[in-house]
């Protein structure tokens, strides 16, 4: 059972905005600016899409935003594309200097 | 440009350990963190732990306390992970990554350890 909490999947059409959230509690995603979102292909690793809440590594489309409230953080994909459809996962630092994940949500474009 | 190169894949048997190797290219080791997460077949990202290149000291998850140590080399710019007491449920791909601010920005490119009899 992972700390953070994610739906185990989502789906939107081409063109359509999805949200993903990641739920945890004050000891991590209330508590700290520290929440990242990744990204993975089947078969490849992971690749940083947000992180710090809000900030997207360069290369990254603007398409892929970042937001938190209180003990939620979400990641928000708009104007779906094709591309898009893989494994989100979201991490937070933790009290003590630990990080945390969340169990991961499939993003299907229908 | 920033790489992270791990070494291969491993089999094992039950009750051995393993080390894995992480060497870094690119930047400056010792200002970064580097992190190990692991993912068993078709399951999440699982956090095991980060290195302080700089000061040598680890932080690791409750879950592997005991099971894990993580070491570097300056010197070659090569992280380390070694995981002993194996069982089959350590079966999966373990990660290295970068720290950069509050999330991990590169990544190795993986390494299977499968733990089987």
């Amino acid at each position: 059972q992972s700390v953070l909490t994610q739906p185990p999947s989502v789906s939107g059409s081409p063109g359509q905005s999805v949200t993903i959230s990641c739920t945890g509690t004050t000891s991590d995603v209330g508590g700290y600016n520290y929440v990242s979102w990744y990204q993975q292909h089947p078969g490849k690793g992971p690749k940083v899409i947000i992180y710090d809440v809000s900030h997207r590594p360069s290369g990254v489309p603007d398409r892929f935003s970042g937001s938190k409230s209180g003990n939620t953080a979400s990641l928000t994909v708009s104007g779906l594309q094709g591309e898009d459809e893989a494994d989100y996962y979201c991490s937070s630092y933790r009290d003590n200097n630990i990080l945390v994940f969340g169990g991961g949500t499939k993003l299907t474009v229908l | 440009q920033v790489q992270l190169m791990q070494s291969g894949a491993e089999v094992k048997k039950p009750g051995a350990s393993v080390k894995v190797s992480c060497k870094t290219s690119g930047y400056s080791y010792t200002s970064n963190f580097i992190h190990w997460v692991r993912q068993a077949p078709g399951q999440g990202l699982e956090w095991m732990g980060r290195f302080n290149p700089n000061t040598g000291d680890a932080v690791y998850s409750q879950r592997f306390q005991g099971r894990v140590t993580m070491t570097g080399d300056t010197p070659v710019s090569t992280g380390y992970m070694e995981l002993s007491s194996l069982k089959s449920d350590d079966t999966a791909v373990y990660y290295c990554a970068r720290q950069f601010v509050g999330g991990l920005d590169y990544w190795g490119q993986g390494a299977l350890i499968t733990v089987s009899s």
